[in-house]
């Protein structure tokens, strides 16, 4: 059983934004900014979309942004493409150098 | 551009010990602000946080795994290895090799992952 709690599924049509919500606790998305995104493609490897809650690495598309409140973090992709089709996990820091992980998230462009 | 590659047997038998490197390119294992770390993502289910290491050393085990688990270091080859004990069929998996990016606390690089089945 995975520490963060995600939505199994989450669905949307082209052009569209879904939010996806990952909750934790107090020891961990409520105490530090260092909430992580990940998208990974069947058969690829995952690739970091957001991390500390709401940054984008180079080369993200501004579609994807991410937010924080209180022990629940988000995720929220705008203007859905069929290739933002993939499973979607959130990575927070639990403080003592802890990670904790989401169980993941399929999403799907209807 | 950093590469990570994971190199290990394919198959191993139940009650062995599942041994994995990792290889470093395009960056050093001795950067300091980095960890480097291992994932695994079980058929049908997600992923799952090993731990990471320093290069001093110094490791960092998921609590779930930790009385199994060996991670190690080598700064001369530039790699650096994982040991899980006593291996089941819960163990099957494909495994990412990362790195760790410390202070901003994410996984910024991934291996293209190796799938190492447990089974007799």
């Amino acid at each position: 059983q995975s520490a963060l709690t995600q939505p199994p599924s989450a669905s949307g049509s082209p052009g569209q934004s879904v939010t996806i919500s990952c909750t934790g606790t107090s020891s961990d998305v409520g105490h530090y900014n260092f909430v992580s995104w990940y998208q990974q493609h069947p058969g690829n490897a995952p690739k970091v979309m957001i991390y500390e809650v709401n940054k984008r690495p180079s080369g993200v598309p501004d579609r994807f942004s991410g937010s924080k409140s209180g022990n629940t973090a988000s995720l929220t992709v705008s203007g859905l493409q069929a290739d933002d089709e993939a499973d979607y996990y959130c990575i927070s820091y639990a403080g003592n150098h802890d990670v904790v992980f989401g169980g993941g998230t399929k999403l799907t462009v209807l | 551009q950093l590469q990570l590659q994971e190199s290990g047997p394919g198959l191993v038998r139940p009650s062995e010990t599942l041994s994995l490197t990792c290889a470093v390119s395009g960056g050093s294992i001795g950067d300091d602000i980095y960890f480097w770390g291992l994932f695994r993502l079980p058929p049908g289910k997600g992923l799952e946080w090993i731990g990471h290491i320093h290069y001093s050393g110094d490791t960092y085990y998921n609590p779930s795994l930790k009385s199994r688990v060996a991670m190690s270091v080598d700064t001369s080859e530039n790699h650096f290895s994982l040991k899980l004990r006593s291996v089941t069929a819960s163990d099957t998996a494909v495994y990412y090799c990362v790195r760790y990016r410390r202070f901003a606390d994410y996984f910024d690089s991934w291996g293209q992952g190796t799938l190492v089945t447990v089974s007799s």
